[in-house]
């Protein structure tokens, strides 16, 4: 089946440093990729959008400097999150479709944990 | 907009117990619905679909019918396992390649 591989699985950083998070499909092209973020025990956030060549697209209230989403390729996205503070920190999960249709396949996840 | 309740947890039971999480839903036109599960400190699996009114998704145990007429798509589980033990997730669709709409979550503890 699909398979979305999420990099890295964990990272502590810095307060004040960016932190790069990649996310791949491995076996199929995704034109659109989903990055979502989730507090203790709660559900699921949409932050944006990620369109293969083109500009994201963010949820009301996402900073988009912040939060920075690079859709390079059809099978890679990357969230770059700049300057991060330690209220950025989170589980951020991404997610694509094969082919547009459903349904969704989910990467790992990485957990930020900002110091 | 689309919006999806599930019933809050945590829902413990013991081994061999029966389980029902409900899920409601509110939607224009006709979503395909899910259910996901999250085991602790990983991301979502799909745990089952359904596409349309009465169809009953399953997999490892676990069903789920889209009713269109009461709006809801409740999973259930007629003997739940430890290993069960996780959060599960009621979500639906708008349309193909549209973005997930997730309910509140329900955690899911089951006891040997």
């Amino acid at each position: 089946g699909a398979v979305v591989s999420q990099h890295p699985s964990w990272v502590i950083c810095k307060s004040g440093t960016s932190v790069k998070i990649e996310c791949r499909s491995l076996d199929f092209q995704a034109t659109t990729m989903f990055w979502y973020r989730q507090f203790p025990k709660q559900s699921l956030m949409l932050m944006a959008t990620s369109n293969e060549g083109s500009k994201a697209t963010y949820e009301q209230g996402v900073e988009k400097d912040k939060f920075l989403i690079n859709h390079a390729s059809l099978t890679l996205s990357t969230l770059t999150v700049t300057s991060a503070h330690p209220e950025d920190s989170s589980f951020y999960i991404c997610s694509a479709r094969d082919m547009g249709e459903d349904p969704l396949h989910f990467g790992n996840g990485t957990r930020l944990t900002v110091t | 907009g689309n919006s999806v309740t599930q019933m809050e947890g945590p829902v413990t039971l013991s081994e061999e117990a029966f389980l029902t999480i409900n899920c409601t839903y509110t939607a224009t036109g006709y979503p395909s619905l899910f259910w996901y599960v999250q085991y602790p400190g990983e991301g979502l699996q799909l745990l089952l679909k359904a596409t349309k009114a009465d169809d009953k998704g399953s997999n490892k145990g676990f069903e789920a019918t889209y009713r269109k007429e009461t709006t809801s798509f409740h999973l259930e589980k007629g003997s739940v396992q430890v290993s069960d033990s996780a959060v599960y997730f009621c979500a639906l669709s708008g349309a193909a390649g549209n973005k997930l709409t997730f309910g509140g979550g329900t955690r899911v503890l089951v006891k040997p």
